[in-house]
């Protein structure tokens, strides 16, 4: 069965400090791995896309990395801020999914002033 | 990025009516859409994959004649949640890729808050 874990479930950290968010599935034959973000309430904010060759993605504070052969992603993102403040989900597209997208629990961030 | 609207945002409706919920892609055409629901504290759950001009394909457990869904122009997909009930309040979110870019990430509307009542 595939399956995408998120942990930790929650974090909360000062101001300033940089964010560690993993995600690790099942299954290693994926197309790509996406990070988003969701406020409560709200749709989802894509945040990076990981395709299957590559090993990182960057996008100003954020970074991602993704490591097939151990099943896992990991989310960076540096110097935090209180409005970065959100859950954070990660979804990978299996190679045999027809794009669907399976998604992880998330981790709800609160950053503090 | 690419624009995915999702109508309306929030809707109330009564036990025992139908609901409506629109996607569409605003700049880009969408073979295949798909529809999540996500339960308060929980993740999106995929309820079935929208092909323009044909079937929607429905993961297990998911009613079809419940959760109707039409994919009728490349543009716009619908789901009308038939005869209502309680638990049937959730969070539905449509997501769409742009069909003449291959395997690009996906794009999500702003979802759907159904409170049946």
């Amino acid at each position: 069965k595939q399956e995408v874990t998120q942990i930790p479930a929650a974090l909360s950290v000062p101001e300033g400090e940089n964010l560690v968010l993993n995600c690790s599935f099942t299954d290693s034959a994926i197309y790509n791995l996406q990070w988003f973000r969701q406020d409560p309430g709200k749709g989802l904010t894509s945040l990076l896309l990981i395709q299957s060759s590559q090993r990182e993605q960057t996008s100003g504070r954020l970074n991602a990395s993704l490591d097939k052969s151990s099943g896992r992603s990991t989310l960076y993102i540096a110097a935090s801020q209180p409005g970065d403040s959100a859950t954070y989900l990660c979804a990978v597209r299996y190679a045999d999914s027809w794009g669907k997208l399976q998604f992880g629990a998330g981790t709800q961030v609160v950053v503090t002033p | 990025g690419a624009v995915v609207s999702q109508h309306p945002s929030r809707v109330i409706c009564k036990s025992g009516t139908s609901v409506k919920i629109e996607c569409r892609s605003l700049d880009f055409q969408a073979t295949t859409m798909f529809w999540y629901r996500q339960f308060p504290k929980q993740s999106l759950m995929l309820m079935a994959t929208s092909n323009e001009g044909s079937k929607a394909t429905y993961e297990q457990g998911v009613e079809k004649d419940k959760f109707l869904i039409n994919h009728a122009s490349l543009t716009l997909s619908t789901l009308t949640v038939t005869s209502a009930h309680p638990e049937d309040s959730s969070f539905y979110i449509c997501s769409a890729r742009d069909s003449d870019r291959g395997n690009t990430e996906a794009f999500f509307g702003q979802g759907t808050r159904l409170t049946v009542v």
